[in-house]
C-alpha cells in the first residue's frame, strides 16, 4: 500500500541556515504529494504541492520537487526564520479520498 | 481561500459526558474528516464523509460516532467520553470522493480534554 516516510526530528538550525526535510514515498499510480505546516497549536495549513513528476511546488520560501526517480519529495529552503519553527508533515494522495501522512518533522530555528 | 471552522479550540468535559464537536466549510466540497492528533502517533482518521447522511470509518472509529444532515457540517461524537479520548481533534474537507489526488484543508482543531 501507499506510504511516506519523513526523517525524523527535530531539527535545530540557526536563523538563515539552509533546510531540508527528506520525504520519500511508496505509492501505485501517479500520486500527488504535499507538504503541510502546523503551528504550535495549530492545525495543519497546506504549503506547498506537486501533482505530477518533475513539478516544483513552492511557497513562503519554501521548495519541493517531485521526484519520480527516486520517489522523493524533499522539502527545502534556503534561509530559515525563527517563525518557520513549526512541524512539517509530508503527506500523499493517490486515487482514493485517503491522505497519507508522514510522522511530521519538528523544525526548531534559534536566533 | 477554503475555509474550516472548528466550534471550539479548547474544551474540558468529564468522563462519561457526551461530546460534541462541529465543523463547518465554506467551500461546497463533498468530503469531510475527523482526525485525532496524538503525541508519537501522528493522525489517526476517525470518520470520513463523502455525502450528507454518508459515512465511512476511518482507522480507529471505536467510542465515536458522526452526523452529517448538511453537506457544510460535520459532527463529531463522543458518546461517553473516557480519559483516553483527550487528544487535539482536527477536521478537514476535500473536493470530491469521486476526484482523487486533491489536498485536504484544515481547521484549526479543538484541544479537548476529558477528566
Amino acid at each position: 500500500g501507499n506510504s511516506v516516510t519523513q526523517m525524523e526530528g527535530p531539527v535545530t538550525l540557526s536563523e538563515e541556515a539552509f533546510l531540508t526535510i527528506n520525504c520519500t514515498y511508496t505509492a501505485t499510480g501517479y500520486p500527488s504529494l504535499f507538504w503541510y505546516v502546523q503551528y504550535p497549536g495549530e492545525g495543519l495549513q497546506l504549503l506547498l504541492k506537486a501533482t505530477k513528476a518533475d513539478d516544483k511546488g513552492s511557497n513562503k520560501g519554501f521548495e519541493a520537487t517531485y521526484r519520480k526517480e527516486t520517489t522523493s519529495f524533499h522539502l527545502e529552503k534556503g534561509s530559515v526564520q525563527v517563525s518557520d519553527s513549526a512541524v512539517y508533515f509530508c503527506a500523499l494522495a493517490g486515487s482514493s479520498y485517503k491522505l497519507i501522512f508522514g510522522s511530521g518533522t519538528r523544525l526548531l530555528v534559534r536566533p | 481561500d477554503v475555509k474550516v471552522t472548528q466550534s471550539s479550540r479548547y474544551l474540558v468535559k468529564r468522563t462519561g459526558e457526551k461530546v460534541f464537536l462541529e465543523c463547518v466549510q465554506d467551500m461546497d466540497h463533498e468530503n469531510m474528516f475527523w482526525y485525532r492528533q496524538d503525541p508519537g502517533l501522528g493522525l489517526r482518521l476517525i470518520y470520513f464523509s463523502y455525502d450528507v447522511k454518508m459515512k465511512e470509518k476511518g482507522d480507529i472509529p471505536e467510542g465515536y460516532s458522526v452526523s452529517r444532515e448538511k453537506k457544510e457540517r460535520f459532527s463529531l461524537i463522543l458518546e461517553s467520553a473516557s480519559t483516553n479520548q483527550t487528544s487535539m481533534y482536527l477536521c478537514a474537507s476535500s473536493i470530491s470522493r469521486t476526484r482523487g489526488n486533491q489536498p485536504q484543508h484544515f481547521g484549526d482543531g479543538t484541544r479537548l480534554s476529558i477528566l
